[in-house]
């Protein structure tokens, strides 16, 4: 069964430091790994989309990374924001379009 | 562009009671789902569209859930009667799909927030 395992469930920082999110998945075979940041009360949006040969994307200030060979996944925030607060889903696709939903780190930023 | 449009936000309603969720996807989207979304979990698809044909409902309760896209644009999912463990947070997303020059990223609404008392 495709599963899609994230840690930790939960984390809290203070503002201006780092976090890495961690994301390992068993999904075959794999198509795109995304990462989601869904604030409360809101739909997720889409940070980042990884294809199998790329290890290394970012955008602002996150950076995702993927090594297909151990089928992980991280997501690394640096210099944190109070609006950084959020829940982030690892999302894993197979081909022909069926995703796997990771259950989110949430992570709390506070002042 | 408008994004996904869901409504209502928020509803709550009695068990057993009918309750409909509506769905605008981004235009020119082919591909619709239907997620459930429990408190602390990721979303959990209940089916998805391709146009106007449901491709994937192996997930939907059929014997209360029904869903449909007219015309291949909007959507509407139903659930009669609702029970007590229906409350959720129910999420419509589109996608350009991977047939087409897409990578299947999933566009999200805001979701319909459901209360069953």
């Amino acid at each position: 069964k495709n599963q899609v395992e994230q840690s930790p469930q939960s984390l809290i920082i203070l503002e201006g430091k780092n976090c890495t999110l961690q994301c390992n998945y068993t999904v075959s075979p794999f198509s795109n790994l995304r990462w989601y940041k869904q604030d409360t009360g809101r739909g997720p949006v889409s940070l980042t989309i990884m294809t199998f040969s790329e290890n290394t994307k970012s955008n602002g200030r996150y950076t995702a990374t993927l090594d297909a060979d151990t089928k992980q996944s991280s997501l690394h925030i640096t210099a944190s924001q109070l609006s950084d607060s959020a829940s982030y889903i690892c999302v894993v696709s197979a081909n022909a379009g069926k995703s796997t939903f990771g259950d989110g780190t949430t992570l709390t930023v506070k002042p | 562009e408008a994004g996904v449009v869901q409504s209502p936000r928020y509803k709550i309603i009695e068990k057993k009671q009918p309750v409909a969720f509506w769905c605008n996807p981004i235009s020119g989207h082919n591909t619709l789902y239907w997620y459930l979304q429990n408190l602390g979990q990721g979303p959990e698809l209940l089916i998805r569209y391709e146009n106007e044909e449901a491709v994937d409902d192996s997930q939907l309760p059929k014997d209360r859930f029904s869903a449909e896209r007219l015309k291949g644009v909007d959507s509407t999912l139903k659930i009669q009667p609702a029970e007590l463990g229906d409350s959720a947070v129910y999420l419509c997303a589109s996608s350009l799909g991977y047939g087409t020059s897409g990578t299947g990223e999933l566009f999200f609404g805001e979701g319909s927030r459901l209360t069953v008392l």
